[in-house]
Parts: C-alpha cells; sequence; structure tokens
C-alpha cells in the first residue's frame, strides 16, 4: 500500500543539527511533491516547504530559511529534512506528506507517522 | 501568506449531534483550493475533504465541506464517537498554510 516511513526520535543539543529522512513505497517516489510539516507540543500544524522528488527542487517558508535543507535520494525513494542551529522552539514532531496528486497544487494525502525531534541541554 | 482563522476553538457536543466548523481566510483561496484533516491525539492528520468540497477516499459521507473565496465550513452530519477529535483547515493555492485547529470534544 502507499505510504511514507520516517526514521524515528532524535534528541539533539542545541545548536546541533538534525536530519530526518522519509522513505517512500507503494507509488512512484518522483511523481508526487512531498511536503515537510511540524507540530510543537499540544500546537498546531505548521507548514515548512515542499521538495519536489523529480528535480530536486525546493521551497521553504521564509524562517526557515538558511536553517532547512530538503533533498532526496531517488534511488533508494528516500527524502530527508535536515534542520540546523537548532532551538528549543524546535521541538516537534516532524511530519512529511504528499500531495495528493501530481498537480502539485492539491492537499497531502498520504502522512508519515511523524518524528519527535526534542531539543535539550 | 494568507492567514487562515477557525471558529470555534472548541465544540462540545454530543454523539448523534451536528457539527459546524469555520474556517476563515485573510484573502481568497484560489480555486477553492481548501482542505480539511482530522488529527486524534499521537497520530498523523487524515485528509477529509480536499477542494473545499470533495470527500477523500474513504472518507464518510456524514462529513461534509462548503465554500469558496474567504469563508469555508466542514460539517459533521451526526457525529460518532470517532469523530472527537481536532480539525484543521488547510489553503495550498497560495504557498500553504494551516488554521489553528478546532476541537470537537464530547459534551
Amino acid at each position: 500500500q502507499v505510504q511514507l516511513v520516517q526514521s524515528g526520535a532524535e534528541v539533539k543539543k542545541p545548536g546541533a543539527s538534525v536530519k530526518v529522512s522519509c522513505t517512500a513505497s507503494g507509488y512512484t517516489f518522483t511523481g508526487y511533491y512531498l511536503h515537510w510539516v511540524r507540530q510543537a507540543p499540544g500546537q498546531g500544524l505548521e507548514w515548512m516547504g515542499w521538495i519536489n522528488p523529480n528535480s530536486g527542487g525546493t521551497n521553504f517558508v521564509q524562517k526557515f530559511q538558511g536553517r532547512v535543507t530538503m533533498t532526496r535520494a531517488t534511488s533508494i525513494s528516500t527524502a530527508y529534512m535536515e534542520l540546523s542551529g537548532l532551538r528549543s522552539d524546535d521541538t516537534a514532531v516532524y511530519y512529511c506528506a504528499r500531495d495528493r496528486s501530481g498537480l502539485h497544487h492539491d492537499a497531502f494525502d498520504i502522512w508519515g507517522q511523524g518524528t519527535m525531534v526534542t531539543v535539550s541541554s | 501568506e494568507i492567514v487562515l482563522t477557525q471558529s470555534p476553538g472548541t465544540l462540545s457536543l454530543s454523539p448523534g449531534e451536528r457539527a459546524t466548523l469555520s474556517c476563515r481566510a485573510s484573502q481568497s483561496v484560489s480555486s477553492s483550493y481548501l482542505a480539511w484533516y482530522q488529527q486524534k491525539p499521537g497520530q498523523a492528520p487524515r485528509l477529509l475533504i480536499y477542494g473545499a468540497s470533495n470527500r477523500a477516499t474513504g472518507i464518510p459521507d456524514r462529513f461534509s465541506g462548503r465554500g469558496s473565496g474567504t469563508d469555508f465550513t466542514l460539517t459533521i452530519r451526526r457525529l460518532e464517537p470517532e469523530d472527537f477529535a481536532v480539525y484543521y483547515c488547510q489553503q495550498y493555492g497560495n504557498s500553504r498554510t494551516f488554521g489553528q485547529g478546532t476541537k470537537v470534544e464530547i459534551k
């Protein structure tokens, strides 16, 4: 079945970097944009940006510019989100999610299970 | 950036009642690129509605969406026990933004 499986929980110190993976199965990886969304404890959903798995092109929310890198490895159908300069307010569950169609302007129909990233000294 | 404001923040209802959730955008959402998600504790969000009024695959017909421009509504016709959750709207016409969520709790 179509699914996205993410890497496991991480605990990082302030200033460190974290790299979260998202492995797709059950569909053509390069046919659908992937997005990254985070959710701080007890808070709402925050969209971070997207990657086009076909071209590798990316687009991020301005607040993450300079701190976030989104990449992919098409041979293993995996996308990565790396966040550097971690702060305590980066503590959140990070989700990857797929566009419903290949049209890019679409809702997110498949979500990963989430990766908890805790930033603590 | 399009800001989405959801109301009410919390809706206290009993099973079998009708739930009406609102999502208002700070500017017009192009082509009704508006979605609704349901999220339960410890779970990823689940797509309910896309294109303002289209039910996603496998979503029961007690869920319906309507609206255009800046005003959108999600209605749950008769609440089932499994419908008590947090609901988010999202626009995907101009970048992507989410509303702050509406919690539907058992009265």
